[in-house]
């Protein structure tokens, strides 16, 4: 059965970079024709898609946060990505990795808190 | 880009009770509208794809309706397990940009 799992450190200090990796058990994300992607949800607030990636390697990010963002597939081809630098207060969340299939989210992993903070 | 707004932003309801929830697009995107389930805690569920497309394992008292520019999401009657959070998603620019409504909080 398919799973996420995200990863990576739950403080980070501000201006530096935020990053977390999303590991896929039970497939490869490359025998999937799927884009992956991540979202992200504040706390107390709504949820926030930051990007997606296709397993060739084709990424879209979202608008307000492309300057900062970097979405890439691991050369283990069982894990995705996410880097988001120069990170203020305002980033911190529950950052979410997920499948996406014809454009709806239908797996997610359980999420992981990032605080933003010196 | 595309804009979604959902109403209420919450709602109180009790068991039994017929509930919808408005999803508006700021411009046509046709039935590209998904519908999620987020209990606190935990991360969301999709519930329905394709603005009416109900995902498997999801019971029937959850459906989905409209197109072009407004959509609703109806619990038919509500039960227990039933409040949460929930969130419209289009996916007319998928992959793009894709982006989620503000959530509505259904409360007893």
């Amino acid at each position: 059965q398919l799973q996420l799992q995200e990863s990576g450190p739950g403080l980070v200090k501000p201006s530096e970079t935020l990053s977390l990796t999303c590991t896929v058990s039970g497939d490869f994300i490359i025998s999937t024709n799927y884009y992956w992607g991540w979202i992200r949800q504040p706390p107390g607030k709504g949820l926030e898609w930051i990007g997606s990636i296709y397993y060739s390697g084709n990424t879209y990010y979202s608008p307000s946060l492309k300057s900062r963002v970097t979405v890439s597939v691991d050369t283990s081809e069982t894990e995705f990505s996410l880097m988001l630098s120069s990170v203020t207060a305002a980033d911190t969340a529950v950052y979410y990795c997920a499948r996406l299939r014809s454009g709806s989210f239908d797996l997610w992993g359980r999420g992981t808190l990032v605080i933003v903070s010196s | 880009d595309i804009q979604m707004t959902q109403s209420p932003s919450s709602l109180s309801a009790s068991v039994g009770d017929r509930v919808t929830i408005t999803c508006r697009a700021s411009q046509f995107i046709s039935n590209f509208l998904n519908w999620y389930q987020q209990k606190p805690g935990k991360a969301p569920k999709l519930l329905i794809y394709a603005a009416s497309g109900l995902q498997s394992g999801v019971p029937s008292r959850f459906s989905g309706s409209g197109s072009g520019t407004d959509f609703t999401l109806t619990i038919s009657s509500l039960q227990p397990d039933d409040f949460a959070s929930y969130y419209c998603q289009q996916s007319y620019t998928n992959p793009q940009v894709l982006t989620f409504g503000g959530g509505t909080k259904v409360e007893i």
